[in-house]
């Protein structure tokens, strides 16, 4: 298995409080995403990044923000939680040409109440 | 811009039968097709991907997909499953990083669930 490691594994927090999400890889590898995955919609790119301080919006990015201050760490931070952003949250690297796919992380539960 | 439906969202079958999920694809000059499988509880692992060339690709525990350029269709095989291939299977298609600024962006199907009874 790829050296990806999410944390937390579960949250339930309330509508309103910030929540912050974390990936930290061990591969070394340049490319980082953040997905959710919701029932009915498979997996949905939120935010992504190429390096350090290097980062763009996907295509569900609204009431996200990401950070990247070091190349194995990509924080996801939810600034006011809503029940909308119940999911499960998926974090991926993938460094082309090397590999030509994407390694995906073993998820964060996310339930807000 | 691009997007993929899996026609079926559950596929019943039982055990030692032969399965096929369907996948397809809206149309691109040029894509690379995945499929990936997410056992409960676990995250995504690659069962095989198309990037070019031979248009039957095969992946791990048994299954093969095949590509069809005309009918932007991608869909997974196995001549007979078993019942630890029950899981979700997910579909999914990605510009090549050569014309994505190197990045693996990734559109999924919502995935199809496949339930092997004994």
């Amino acid at each position: 298995d790829a050296g990806i490691t999410q944390s937390p594994r579960h949250k339930v927090t309330e509508t309103g409080t910030p929540v912050t999400l974390r990936c930290h890889q061990t591969e070394n590898h340049r490319y980082m995403y953040w997905y959710r995955q919701d029932p009915g919609h498979g997996l949905r790119l939120i935010h992504y990044s190429y390096g350090v301080k290097d980062t763009d919006k996907g295509e569900v990015s609204d009431g996200y923000s990401v950070s990247r201050s070091k190349t194995e760490d990509f924080l996801l931070t939810l600034e006011s939680a809503t029940s909308s952003q119940t999911s499960v949250y998926f974090c991926a690297i993938s460094e082309p040409p090397r590999n030509t796919e994407a390694f995906f992380g073993q998820g964060t539960r996310l339930t807000v109440v | 811009a691009q997007s993929v439906t899996q026609l079926d969202s559950q596929v019943p079958v039982f055990e030692e039968a032969p399965v096929e999920l369907r996948c397809n694809y809206s149309s691109s000059v040029s894509v690379y097709l995945f499929w990936y499988v997410q056992y409960p509880n676990q995250g995504l692992q690659l069962l095989l991907k198309y990037l070019s060339g031979s248009t039957l690709v095969k992946g791990i525990n048994g299954f093969e997909a095949e590509f069809n350029k005309s009918q932007t269709s991608f869909h997974l095989r196995k001549p007979s499953v078993h019942i630890s291939d029950t899981a979700e299977y997910f579909c999914a298609v990605s510009d090549p990083p050569a014309f994505s600024g190197g990045y693996n962006k990734l559109i999924f199907g919502a995935g199809t669930r496949l339930a092997v009874h004994p």
